[in-house]
């Protein structure tokens, strides 16, 4: 079974731009998670995502937003980009509600210049 | 303070030895503790999953929970250069939609 794709892999963006990355859940998993991690921060838990409706949501600015769609994939866009948003962007999928695991997938490395 | 405290090293043993990771937690109700590794430029993959209190063992590995303390641990015996990595406790929220990382602790396994 194919694990939890993050695209693209690598991102270089300018301060201001916007950027939107993408992320396919394992097969059959309708739960999506992101998370942001950073040297000075670690991983922090950015919203959660099931059944196309935002479940949960971190301590992270307007700025910071994500969707899914019918078919599970997820996307979360950044918008008015900063140097600290510069981070590993990470995604992780579970079955559904309930305490199961999640899989993380690669991350998405985004550099704001 | 944080949530989850732990150390970040780095910590350094030689291949074979005992390896001893730990984390600090602050809120009593949470029930659910685990343990992910990360290899670098990789995603955290799940090693141990922990529900309250107790031992469980899968391998060279045991992860540890003791709530009277609020102190999770991971052990793990005869280690290998191949368990080289960041360690990272995670507590599960009890919605069990979101993960609370402790800071990661880098370990170096030498031959």
């Amino acid at each position: 079974k194919a694990g939890v794709t993050q695209t693209p892999r690598y991102l270089i963006k300018t301060r201001g731009q916007q950027v939107t990355l993408s992320c396919s859940p394992i097969s059959g998993h309708r739960s999506v998670s992101w998370y942001q991690q950073t040297p000075g921060q670690g991983l922090q838990f950015l919203f959660e995502y099931f059944s196309e409706t935002q479940r949960n949501k971190g301590n992270f600015p307007g700025r910071f937003s994500g969707r899914q769609f019918s078919n599970s994939r997820s996307e979360m866009n950044v918008s008015t980009l900063e140097l600290g948003d510069s981070a590993l962007y990470l995604c992780a999928s579970r079955k559904g509600p309930g305490t199961d695991t999640q899989y993380f997938g690669p991350g998405t490395r985004l550099t704001v210049l | 303070q944080k949530e989850v405290e732990q150390d970040p090293g780095p910590l350094s043993v030689p291949e074979g030895a005992i390896v001893s990771l730990n984390c600090t937690y602050s809120n009593s109700a949470f029930q659910y503790f685990m343990w992910y590794r990360q290899y670098s430029r990789k995603g955290p993959e799940l090693l141990m999953y922990t529900y309250s209190s107790g031992n469980k063992e899968d391998g060279r590995f045991t992860a540890q929970v003791d709530k009277s303390s609020k102190y999770i641990s991971l052990f793990i015996r005869d280690s290998q250069p191949s368990d080289s990595a960041t360690y990272l406790c995670a507590i599960l929220n009890n919605a069990g939609n979101m993960l609370t990382f402790g800071g990661g602790t880098r370990l170096m396994v030498k031959p």
